[in-house]
């Protein structure tokens, strides 16, 4: 079975400061992941995503996430948080069956402060 | 432009009455799902379909309906809502019939309360 964990429900950051955001995942098999941003009422976009290849992974917007397979994780920064940022973040891993489902953290909401 | 388009958005219905949340998207993608939305608990899928004329059930099936008679159609049905299922429900879609590797792409969602 696969499934993702995300430490802190809600982060706090102020403008400028770096954004750190956790995920923990458990899979038997290689794990595709990806990060998604929701802005308020709105669906979820995606960020960036790791499949094969470098573990460093670049995505919109001035984040990055790294994969480590040593520590089950993929956690996603920025190094200057601007108050744009402001969402609620997923962190997710692609089943091997069921046509890719995705399975999802339980959501990460990042405030910043002026 | 490329997208999900779910209707209605926001949507306050009484117990028992039966409701279709529409999704349809431009994008010919073969692979269509619904998640549904609460707090603490991210986003749970609710049925799959990898083409027409195939779904199948995801992991919170109980009390919705889904259908794909049209590859770029998908709606959800409630033939009986009840309370607990007031919720955020997304509709994505996939291209390349779902693989791993492969981005879905999200509806704007649907606010959905039950009373």
């Amino acid at each position: 079975a696969q499934s993702v964990t995300q430490l802190g429900s809600h982060v706090s950051v102020s403008e400028g400061a770096l954004v750190l955001l956790r995920c923990n995942y458990s899979s038997s098999v290689p794990p595709y992941l990806f990060w998604y941003v929701q802005y308020p009422n709105q669906g979820l976009q995606l960020l960036l995503k790791y499949t094969t290849g470098a573990t460093l992974v670049k995505g919109i917007n001035g984040f990055e996430a790294e994969f480590k397979k040593s520590e089950t994780s993929f956690h996603l920064t920025k190094p200057s948080a601007h108050m744009s940022d402001a969402a609620e973040y997923f962190c997710a891993v692609s089943t091997y069956n069921q046509g890719g489902k995705l399975i999802f953290g339980q959501g990460t909401e990042l405030s910043v402060k002026p | 432009e490329a997208q999900v388009t779910q209707n209605p958005r926001y949507l306050i219905t009484v117990t028992g009455k039966k409701l279709t949340v529409t999704c349809s998207q431009n994008m010919n993608h073969e692979y269509m799902s619904w998640y549904r939305q609460d707090p603490g608990l991210g986003l749970r899928q609710i049925y799959y379909s990898m083409n027409v004329e195939v779904t199948d059930k995801g992991d919170v099936p109980e009390g919705y309906k889904v259908s794909r008679k049209e590859k770029r159609n998908f709606p959800l049905i409630l033939e009986s809502p009840s309370p607990n299922q007031t919720s955020l429900y997304f509709c994505a879609s996939s291209p390349k019939g779902g693989k791993r590797d492969t981005e879905a792409f999200f509806g704007q969602g649907t606010r959905l309360t039950v009373v």
